[in-house]
Parts: structure tokens; sequence; C-alpha cells
């Protein structure tokens, strides 16, 4: 079945690095833009990133833009998001999701828990 | 950026009853827009796109309307499964952005 899981999340100290993957199955991921979006524990959703199809463009959210790295690899149906020089605010349940063509997102994995912290 | 502002917040209500979200552009983003539920421990899952398409299985109690600046979401008649937190999302501008939700709540 169409399935995205991501792992790669755990506890890291201010201004390290970390990267996360998220592994697509079930579906034709060379199809589909594929987005990070982010929840703070009790708050609201964040956007974060997109990688087009192709990885042909990319696109950030400012409170990331220039220290988060997006990329995928479609011969193994991987995506990627490489974080460095983490801060507290990026403490958060980090989700991939797929785009489909009316922009939205129609599958979402589980999600893996980032935690900033000395 | 482009800024959803939703309301209410929170909506105390009955299984039964109707419920109706909204959600506020800050400027005009025709009808790019999506709706998304969210239970507690679960990742979102998208209810409507393009402002009132129902996503794939989405139960006909849901739907949306609106355009431009303006939007809501209807729940015609709450069941029990849908007390949860709603999301609206834009995809006419970069960089995409959500609203803040409303919790629907008994």
């Amino acid at each position: 079945q169409v399935q995205l899981v991501e792992s790669g999340g755990g506890v890291v100290q201010p201004g390290r690095s970390l990267r996360l993957s998220c592994a697509a199955s079930g579906f034709t991921f060379s199809g589909h833009g594929m987005h990070w979006v982010r929840q703070a524990p009790g708050k609201g959703l964040e956007w974060v990133a997109v990688i087009w199809y192709d990885g042909s463009n990319k696109y950030y959210a400012d409170s990331v833009k220039g220290r988060f790295t997006v990329s995928r690899e479609n011969s193994q149906n991987m995506l990627y998001l490489q974080m460095d020089s983490l801060r507290a605010e990026d403490t958060a349940l980090y989700y991939c999701a797929r785009e489909i063509p009316s922009g939205t997102f129609d599958v979402w994995g589980l999600g893996t828990m980032v935690t900033v912290s000395t | 950026e482009i800024v959803l502002t939703q309301s209410p917040a929170t909506l105390s209500l009955s299984p039964g009853e109707r419920a109706t979200l909204s959600c506020r552009a800050s400027q005009s983003i025709g009808r790019s827009l999506g709706w998304y539920q969210q239970k507690p421990g679960q990742a979102p899952e998208l209810l409507i796109y393009d402002a009132s398409n129902r996503a794939a299985g989405i139960p006909a109690r849901f739907s949306g309307s609106g355009s431009g600046t303006d939007f809501t979401l209807t729940i015609s008649s709450l069941e029990p499964e849908d007390f949860a937190v709603y999301y609206c999302q834009q995809r006419g501008f970069w960089p995409r952005t959500f609203g803040q939700g409303t919790k629907v709540d008994i």
C-alpha cells in the first residue's frame, strides 16, 4: 500500500546537525513533489520545504532557509532533509508528505521527532 | 507570505450538530485551498482540495466552499469521530502556509 516512513530523528544539541530520511513505497515516487512539514509539541502545522518530482526545484520556509537542505534519490524512493545549525525552535515532529496535482498533501508519514536541547 | 486565519479557535458542539469552520487568507488565493483533519497522535488527513473537492474516501458530510480570501469547511452532521483539529492550507503562493487550526470538541 502507499506508505511513507520517516526516520532519523532524535535528541541533538543546539548548533549540531541531523539528517532525516523518508522511505516511500506503493507508488511512483518519481512522479510526485515531496514536502516536509513539522509540528512543534502542542502546536499547529508548519510547512518546511518542498522538492520537485525530479529534484529540479526546491523551496524552503524562511525559518529554515540557509540551514536545511531537502534532497531526494528517486532510484531508491528516498527523501531526505539535512538539518544544520539546529536551534531549540526546530524541536518538532517532522512529517514527509506527498503532493498531488492540487498542491495538497494526500499521503503523510507518521513523523519522526527531533528535539534540540542541551 | 500568505497568512491564513482560522476561526473560531475552538468549536464546542454535540454529535449530530452542524459545524462551520472559517479560513481567511491575507490576500486572494483563488480556489487554491485545502482542508485537513488531525486527530490526537495521528498525521493529518486530507479532506478537501481546491476549496470544494472532497478527497478520496471522505464522507459526503464534509464540504468546502469559498474563493478569493474567504473559505468555509462545513460538517453537516457531526459524527463522534469528527471531533478533531482542522487546518486549512494554501497552495497558491510560496511558501506554503497553514492556518493555526480549529479544534472541534464536545
